[in-house]
């Protein structure tokens, strides 16, 4: 079983819709788990961080199941902005340096 | 500033050459990192830093070599460039916290390297 693995999609909504990612992992002890967003030839960057009582930023709802191993991102109301691949990223170790691992990420196309 | 600058942001060059790119991060982080996308958009980690001290060494040809002269920095030195080392590669740095958790990464814009 991969580290992280995700559905690269991709997924082509029109604008308003509402669009769910998900994503498994297989290290039990992973602590911390995030969603970062990469646009097109760039930097990935941090959308949001997953907490285990899930949590909520705007448009953008994240949700934690331990014990499913199970990741998720639901995008409420899509915008053509919200174009890009999103990339689910888990924190396997309780270890200063460890590093974090990626998906290979999930591609979204909102059109008008 | 730049949080996280690397250097230079686009680098061609011949199989073979040698070549390297710099990395400095600005946010007083303990750990630093070099991950490489390939052409498929796969972030995988190559080396990791923490305080100067390598932590992970993925399996990556020994003809990559890291350097970190201080917390705020580590380089990438790569010998004998060969074809499949075309790809972007992203320097990244993150604060452990309490219990040696590190916290989100910040990334580089990254360095498309070509090697023709």
């Amino acid at each position: 079983r991969k580290e992280v693995e995700q559905d690269p999609g991709p997924f082509n909504v029109p604008e308003g819709a509402t669009v769910a990612f998900n994503c498994t992992y297989s290290n039990s002890a992973s602590q911390s788990f995030f969603w970062y967003r990469q646009d097109c030839r760039k930097e990935p960057k941090l959308l949001m961080s997953v907490y285990s009582s899930g949590n909520e930023d705007g448009r953008f709802t994240a949700q934690l199941n331990r014990a499913s191993q199970y990741i998720s991102l639901l995008i409420r109301d899509s915008k053509l902005s919200d174009s890009a691949t999103y990339l689910c990223v888990v924190n396997p170790f309780n270890q200063a340096g460890t590093a974090l691992i990626f998906g290979k990420g999930t591609t979204l196309s909102v059109s008008s | 500033d730049t949080a996280v600058s690397q250097t230079p942001k686009y680098l061609v060059t011949q199989m073979g050459n040698d070549k390297s790119i710099k990395c400095e991060q600005n946010l007083g982080h303990d750990t630093m990192y070099w991950y490489k996308q390939d052409s498929k958009k796969f972030l995988k980690i190559m080396f990791s830093y923490n305080n100067k001290e390598l932590i992970i060494n993925e399996t990556v040809p020994n003809r990559f070599s890291p350097k970190s002269p201080d917390k705020a920095h580590l380089n990438l030195h790569i010998n004998s460039l060969e074809l499949g080392d075309s790809a972007v590669y992203f320097c990244a740095s993150s604060q452990v916290q309490g219990k040696g958790v590190n916290t989100e990464a910040f990334f580089g814009q990254g360095t498309r390297l070509t090697v023709v």
